[in-house]
């Protein structure tokens, strides 16, 4: 079955240290993968996303991931968090093939301690 | 911002009344997808439509039903309300008929309570 699983629900990170949220999903076919966030009260912004290009993928804000497909994997990195990063985060997955579908993630709660 | 309108921003109403959430994509884009978002359930695909057609249903109630306009502007109508329908209601749109190779971009969401 197709899916998307993101390993935390709640991240904390002290400001200025690294920031990794997990992601890993299940796809028959080559998926595209997607990381979105979410601010309080906010619609969902795109963060980056993978499709079939470069492996590393370089999003805003200083953020990127990885596509590993022998993990099928794709987490999400940063090398220092800052306050503004608080947020909730999405892993997206766009499955294609006949069954095409788009899957979310449950979402990390990231949080930025002083 | 991204381009995808939303109205209105927050909705209050009864339990058994109907409502009407709209939206307007980013110019140019023909799909218009509807999601829920509630603590319990996360983000939960309802409807999608490309070009006026509706393309894929996700886990969307029968007391609920959408559709889109020929200026591409999208409604999703809920009706016989439940408080279990509280939730944020996205908008998002996208160019193509799907993702692939393309991101949607979400609207500021409608927050509805049902009371």
């Amino acid at each position: 079955a197709q899916s998307v699983t993101q390993l935390d629900s709640h991240v904390s990170v002290s400001e200025g240290t690294p920031v990794l949220l997990r992601c890993n999903y299940s796809s028959s076919y080559s998926p595209s993968l997607f990381w979105y966030v979410q601010h309080p009260n906010k619609g969902l912004q795109l963060l980056l996303k993978y499709t079939s290009a470069a492996t590393l993928v370089k999003g805003i804000n200083g953020f990127e991931a990885e596509f590993k497909k022998s993990e099928t994997s794709f987490h999400l990195t940063k090398p220092s968090a800052h306050m503004s990063d608080a947020a909730e985060y999405f892993c997206v997955v766009r499955t294609g093939g006949r069954d095409d579908k788009i899957i979310f993630g449950k979402g990390t709660r990231l949080h930025i301690l002083p | 911002d991204s381009g995808v309108t939303q109205t209105p921003k927050h909705l209050i109403t009864a339990t058994g009344q109907r409502v009407t959430l709209r939206c307007s994509p980013r110019s140019g884009d023909l799909s218009v997808y509807w999601y829920q978002q509630s603590l319990d359930q996360g983000l939960q695909f309802l409807i999608q439509y490309y070009n006026g057609e509706e393309r894929a249903k996700g886990n969307i109630l029968e007391r609920f039903s959408a559709q889109q306009f020929p200026d591409l502007h999208s409604e999703l109508n809920l009706s016989s309300l439940e408080l279990g329908d509280s939730a944020l209601y996205f908008c998002a749109s996208s160019a193509g008929q799907g993702w692939r190779n393309t991101e949607a971009f979400f609207g500021q969401g409608t927050r509805l309570t049902v009371v």
